[in-house]
């Protein structure tokens, strides 16, 4: 167990809608990053918040956005949904300290399904 | 851009045999690198990392590996595999200074009894 919790661990929704992925951190955790695993493409890096900002961003559709609230848990909002969205979605936590050297701590993840 | 390129994306041993699974990164400055493991249906838990501290790392449940610079590799081993170490391997490279990892495309190992 990585101390990063993920809701839900499943979603099955239909093309057209939107959905909202919770993460919560690793307790002293100031920095949370998205990540997608699918088929085609891998796993590839979303966005990443510390702090409450955004930190740092990678292949991430304007259809998706996300947030950091005041207690460090962060959601990923997907609209419009696609069947190409059907993905695994992880969050990850790390404490951030300068230089990127340290461990980014993954959660289960929440399995998307989009019909 | 730095990228990471694993060789193989599905390897097969016997038990009691080496595990080795192959990376190679590119990137103009040593980058930090990470192997981490997938179990079925689970998410990713680091097996170990190189932060330019020892060239041989060594990390959980048996694994190592060896930065080589001139090799540009990371490659992971253990001596001897064992069932319960089948499961999807992804090495990860972060640039100094950035915090995305990029993730190779994950090299599936699977264990012969």
């Amino acid at each position: 167990d990585s101390g990063v919790t993920q809701t839900p661990k499943h979603l099955i929704t239909a093309t057209g809608q939107r959905v909202t992925l919770r993460c919560s951190p690793r307790s002293g955790d100031l920095s949370v990053y998205w990540y997608q695993q699918s088929l085609d493409q891998g796993l590839q890096f979303l966005i990443q918040y510390y702090n409450g900002e955004e930190r740092a961003k990678g292949n991430i559709l304007e259809r998706f956005s996300a947030q950091q609230f005041p207690d460090l848990h962060s959601e990923l909002n997907l609209s419009s949904l696609e069947l190409g969205d059907s993905a695994l979605y992880f969050c990850a936590s790390s404490v951030e300290v300068a230089g990127g050297a340290e461990t980014q701590y993954f959660g289960p993840g929440t399995r998307l399904l989009v019909l | 851009a730095q990228s990471v390129t694993q060789l193989g994306s599905h390897v097969s041993v016997s038990e009691g045999a080496l595990v080795l699974l192959r990376c190679n990164y590119s990137s103009s400055v040593p980058p930090y690198l990470f192997w981490y493991v997938q179990y079925p249906n689970q998410g990713l838990q680091l097996l170990l990392k190189y932060t330019s501290a020892a060239t041989l790392v060594k990390g959980i449940n048996g694994f190592e590996a060896e930065f080589k610079k001139s090799e540009t590799s990371f490659h992971l081993t253990k001596p001897s595999a064992h069932m319960s170490d089948a499961a999807e391997y992804f090495c990860a490279v972060i640039h100094q200074g950035a915090q995305k990892l990029v993730f190779g495309q994950g090299t599936r190992l699977t264990i012969n009894p």
